[in-house]
Protein backbone atom coordinates (compact mmCIF):
# COMPACT_ATOMS: atom_id res chain seq x y z
CA UNK A 1 0.00 0.00 0.00
CA UNK A 2 0.89 3.81 -0.70
CA UNK A 3 0.55 5.74 2.64
CA UNK A 4 0.52 9.42 2.38
CA UNK A 5 1.87 11.68 5.13
CA UNK A 6 0.58 15.26 5.37
CA UNK A 7 2.30 18.23 7.44
CA UNK A 8 1.78 20.18 9.12
CA UNK A 9 -1.48 18.34 10.86
CA UNK A 10 -2.51 22.08 11.73
CA UNK A 11 -1.63 25.62 10.88
CA UNK A 12 -2.94 28.94 12.10
CA UNK A 13 -2.97 32.12 9.66
CA UNK A 14 -4.51 35.30 8.99
CA UNK A 15 -6.89 36.23 6.36
CA UNK A 16 -5.09 37.51 3.40
CA UNK A 17 -1.94 35.35 3.94
CA UNK A 18 -0.55 32.40 2.39
CA UNK A 19 0.12 29.20 3.43
CA UNK A 20 1.54 25.56 1.84
CA UNK A 21 0.75 22.00 2.97
CA UNK A 22 2.75 19.53 1.92
CA UNK A 23 1.62 15.81 1.28
CA UNK A 24 4.43 12.83 0.74
CA UNK A 25 4.09 9.49 -0.22
CA UNK A 26 5.63 6.52 0.28
CA UNK A 27 6.57 5.81 -3.23
CA UNK A 28 6.43 7.46 -6.64
CA UNK A 29 2.63 8.32 -7.23
CA UNK A 30 3.66 10.46 -10.57
CA UNK A 31 1.36 12.72 -10.68
CA UNK A 32 -2.04 11.07 -9.48
CA UNK A 33 -2.32 13.17 -6.54
CA UNK A 34 -5.35 14.72 -5.52
CA UNK A 35 -6.96 17.12 -2.93
CA UNK A 36 -9.70 17.79 -1.04
CA UNK A 37 -11.31 20.57 1.15
CA UNK A 38 -13.74 19.28 4.35
CA UNK A 39 -15.83 21.76 6.21
CA UNK A 40 -17.45 20.37 9.87
CA UNK A 41 -21.03 18.84 8.40
CA UNK A 42 -20.70 18.87 4.96
CA UNK A 43 -19.53 16.89 2.30
CA UNK A 44 -15.38 16.51 1.22
CA UNK A 45 -15.35 18.94 -1.86
CA UNK A 46 -12.48 18.23 -4.69
CA UNK A 47 -10.33 21.31 -4.89
CA UNK A 48 -7.09 19.91 -7.87
CA UNK A 49 -6.82 16.72 -9.37
CA UNK A 50 -3.71 15.09 -10.86
CA UNK A 51 -1.36 17.80 -8.73
CA UNK A 52 -1.91 20.69 -10.32
CA UNK A 53 -5.28 21.46 -12.19
CA UNK A 54 -8.06 23.15 -10.78
CA UNK A 55 -11.58 21.44 -10.42
CA UNK A 56 -14.64 23.39 -12.02
CA UNK A 57 -15.37 26.24 -9.91
CA UNK A 58 -12.72 26.02 -7.47
CA UNK A 59 -11.10 29.47 -7.04
CA UNK A 60 -7.80 30.27 -8.51
CA UNK A 61 -5.97 31.28 -5.52
CA UNK A 62 -6.01 27.28 -4.95
CA UNK A 63 -3.17 25.67 -6.34
CA UNK A 64 -1.49 22.70 -6.75
CA UNK A 65 2.53 21.13 -7.50
CA UNK A 66 4.83 17.96 -6.98
CA UNK A 67 4.75 15.21 -8.76
CA UNK A 68 6.64 11.43 -7.99
CA UNK A 69 6.51 11.47 -4.14
CA UNK A 70 6.68 15.33 -2.86
CA UNK A 71 3.36 17.69 -3.56
CA UNK A 72 2.02 20.91 -2.23
CA UNK A 73 -1.25 22.66 -1.99
CA UNK A 74 -0.60 26.62 -1.91
CA UNK A 75 -3.55 28.91 -0.56
CA UNK A 76 -2.88 32.61 -1.22
CA UNK A 77 -4.62 35.44 -0.05
CA UNK A 78 -6.88 33.40 2.31
CA UNK A 79 -10.32 33.93 2.52
CA UNK A 80 -12.17 33.18 5.82
CA UNK A 81 -14.19 30.41 3.70
CA UNK A 82 -11.02 28.69 3.27
CA UNK A 83 -10.38 27.47 7.08
CA UNK A 84 -11.06 24.17 6.65
CA UNK A 85 -9.82 20.84 6.74
CA UNK A 86 -7.60 19.56 3.71
CA UNK A 87 -6.79 16.00 2.23
CA UNK A 88 -4.21 14.57 -0.24
CA UNK A 89 -5.40 11.41 -1.74
CA UNK A 90 -3.25 9.52 -3.96
CA UNK A 91 -4.79 7.56 -7.14
CA UNK A 92 -1.82 6.09 -8.41
CA UNK A 93 -3.14 2.53 -6.84
CA UNK A 94 -5.56 0.71 -4.85
CA UNK A 95 -6.28 1.29 -2.38
CA UNK A 96 -6.56 4.65 -2.95
CA UNK A 97 -5.34 6.36 0.46
CA UNK A 98 -6.02 9.49 2.02
CA UNK A 99 -3.43 11.64 4.12
CA UNK A 100 -4.20 12.12 7.87
CA UNK A 101 -5.73 15.62 7.07
CA UNK A 102 -4.07 19.47 7.65
CA UNK A 103 -6.36 21.64 9.51
CA UNK A 104 -6.19 24.95 9.12
CA UNK A 105 -7.33 27.78 11.20
CA UNK A 106 -8.03 31.58 11.83
CA UNK A 107 -5.35 33.40 13.84
CA UNK B 1 -26.37 18.97 -10.45
CA UNK B 2 -25.41 15.36 -9.82
CA UNK B 3 -26.10 14.80 -5.96
CA UNK B 4 -25.43 11.76 -3.50
CA UNK B 5 -27.37 10.44 -0.63
CA UNK B 6 -26.72 7.70 1.82
CA UNK B 7 -29.03 6.41 3.81
CA UNK B 8 -29.31 3.23 6.13
CA UNK B 9 -29.58 2.97 10.49
CA UNK B 10 -27.59 4.78 12.29
CA UNK B 11 -26.88 2.35 15.04
CA UNK B 12 -25.80 -1.26 14.71
CA UNK B 13 -24.85 -4.02 17.10
CA UNK B 14 -21.26 -5.94 17.25
CA UNK B 15 -20.96 -8.60 15.22
CA UNK B 16 -23.79 -7.45 13.17
CA UNK B 17 -24.24 -6.12 9.56
CA UNK B 18 -23.28 -2.40 8.27
CA UNK B 19 -25.75 -2.10 5.66
CA UNK B 20 -25.98 1.37 3.74
CA UNK B 21 -27.55 2.69 0.25
CA UNK B 22 -26.15 5.74 -1.59
CA UNK B 23 -28.93 7.01 -3.87
CA UNK B 24 -28.06 9.00 -6.73
CA UNK B 25 -29.41 11.71 -8.36
CA UNK B 26 -29.07 14.05 -11.36
CA UNK B 27 -27.10 11.64 -13.49
CA UNK B 28 -26.84 8.18 -14.20
CA UNK B 29 -25.51 5.69 -11.98
CA UNK B 30 -24.73 3.40 -15.77
CA UNK B 31 -22.33 5.89 -16.50
CA UNK B 32 -18.87 4.24 -18.15
CA UNK B 33 -16.60 7.03 -16.70
CA UNK B 34 -17.60 6.56 -13.46
CA UNK B 35 -17.06 3.94 -10.30
CA UNK B 36 -19.26 4.90 -7.15
CA UNK B 37 -17.11 4.83 -4.04
CA UNK B 38 -17.47 4.53 -0.60
CA UNK B 39 -14.76 6.08 2.28
CA UNK B 40 -15.54 6.40 5.88
CA UNK B 41 -14.11 8.79 8.80
CA UNK B 42 -13.77 7.14 12.25
CA UNK B 43 -14.09 9.64 14.96
CA UNK B 44 -10.74 12.04 15.46
CA UNK B 45 -8.81 10.19 12.32
CA UNK B 46 -8.60 10.62 8.76
CA UNK B 47 -10.48 9.44 5.38
CA UNK B 48 -9.88 5.49 4.78
CA UNK B 49 -11.38 4.18 1.06
CA UNK B 50 -13.82 1.38 1.50
CA UNK B 51 -13.75 0.22 -1.97
CA UNK B 52 -15.90 1.41 -5.23
CA UNK B 53 -18.24 -0.58 -7.36
CA UNK B 54 -18.62 0.08 -11.31
CA UNK B 55 -22.55 0.27 -13.27
CA UNK B 56 -21.45 -3.56 -14.32
CA UNK B 57 -21.20 -5.11 -10.79
CA UNK B 58 -17.60 -5.09 -10.69
CA UNK B 59 -15.92 -4.02 -7.76
CA UNK B 60 -12.36 -2.93 -6.17
CA UNK B 61 -12.64 -3.21 -2.30
CA UNK B 62 -9.66 -2.11 0.35
CA UNK B 63 -7.70 -5.36 1.28
CA UNK B 64 -8.46 -4.86 5.00
CA UNK B 65 -11.75 -4.87 4.52
CA UNK B 66 -12.11 -7.34 1.95
CA UNK B 67 -13.11 -10.14 3.68
CA UNK B 68 -16.37 -8.88 5.54
CA UNK B 69 -17.29 -6.30 2.51
CA UNK B 70 -19.98 -6.41 -0.34
CA UNK B 71 -20.63 -3.49 -2.53
CA UNK B 72 -23.37 -3.88 -4.93
CA UNK B 73 -25.39 -1.63 -7.60
CA UNK B 74 -28.59 -1.33 -8.20
CA UNK B 75 -28.89 0.39 -11.73
CA UNK B 76 -32.60 0.40 -11.96
CA UNK B 77 -33.09 2.14 -9.06
CA UNK B 78 -29.60 4.44 -9.47
CA UNK B 79 -28.76 3.16 -6.27
CA UNK B 80 -25.49 1.41 -4.41
CA UNK B 81 -24.88 -0.28 -1.12
CA UNK B 82 -22.37 -1.31 1.16
CA UNK B 83 -22.32 -4.05 3.47
CA UNK B 84 -19.91 -4.89 6.02
CA UNK B 85 -20.13 -7.59 7.92
CA UNK B 86 -19.60 -8.74 11.28
CA UNK B 87 -18.77 -4.97 12.70
CA UNK B 88 -16.94 -3.54 15.83
CA UNK B 89 -16.39 -0.75 17.60
CA UNK B 90 -14.05 0.41 15.21
CA UNK B 91 -16.06 0.48 12.18
CA UNK B 92 -17.81 3.31 14.29
CA UNK B 93 -17.08 6.43 11.40
CA UNK B 94 -18.92 8.83 9.33
CA UNK B 95 -20.10 7.10 6.21
CA UNK B 96 -19.38 9.02 2.83
CA UNK B 97 -20.66 7.77 -1.16
CA UNK B 98 -18.98 9.67 -3.59
CA UNK B 99 -18.68 9.25 -7.57
CA UNK B 100 -15.01 7.91 -8.51
CA UNK B 101 -13.28 9.21 -11.73
CA UNK B 102 -13.13 5.76 -13.64
CA UNK B 103 -9.53 7.09 -15.11
CA UNK B 104 -6.39 6.55 -13.62
CA UNK B 105 -6.69 9.75 -11.64
CA UNK B 106 -9.31 7.95 -9.38
CA UNK B 107 -10.68 11.09 -7.70
CA UNK B 108 -13.87 11.39 -5.76
CA UNK B 109 -16.41 13.89 -6.63
CA UNK B 110 -19.01 14.54 -5.85
CA UNK B 111 -19.63 13.28 -2.25
CA UNK B 112 -22.66 12.90 -0.26
CA UNK B 113 -23.02 14.97 3.11
CA UNK B 114 -21.95 11.67 4.69
CA UNK B 115 -23.78 9.41 7.57
CA UNK B 116 -22.59 8.53 11.18
CA UNK B 117 -22.78 4.94 12.36
CA UNK B 118 -22.22 3.90 15.56
CA UNK B 119 -21.43 0.78 16.54
CA UNK B 120 -22.53 0.17 20.22
CA UNK B 121 -24.77 -2.63 21.75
Amino acid sequence: DIQMTQSPSSLSASVGHTVTITCRASQSISSYLNWYQRKPGKAPKLLIYAASSLQSGVPSRFSGSGSGTDFTLTLSSLQPEDFATYYCQQGYSSPYNFGQGTKLEIK
Amino acid sequence: QLQLQESGPGLVKPSETLSLTCTVSGGSISSSSYYWGWIRQPPGKGLEWIGSVYYSGNTNYSPSLKSRLTISVDTSNNQFSLKLRSVTAADTAVYYCARQTSTSLNWFDPWGQGTLVTVSS
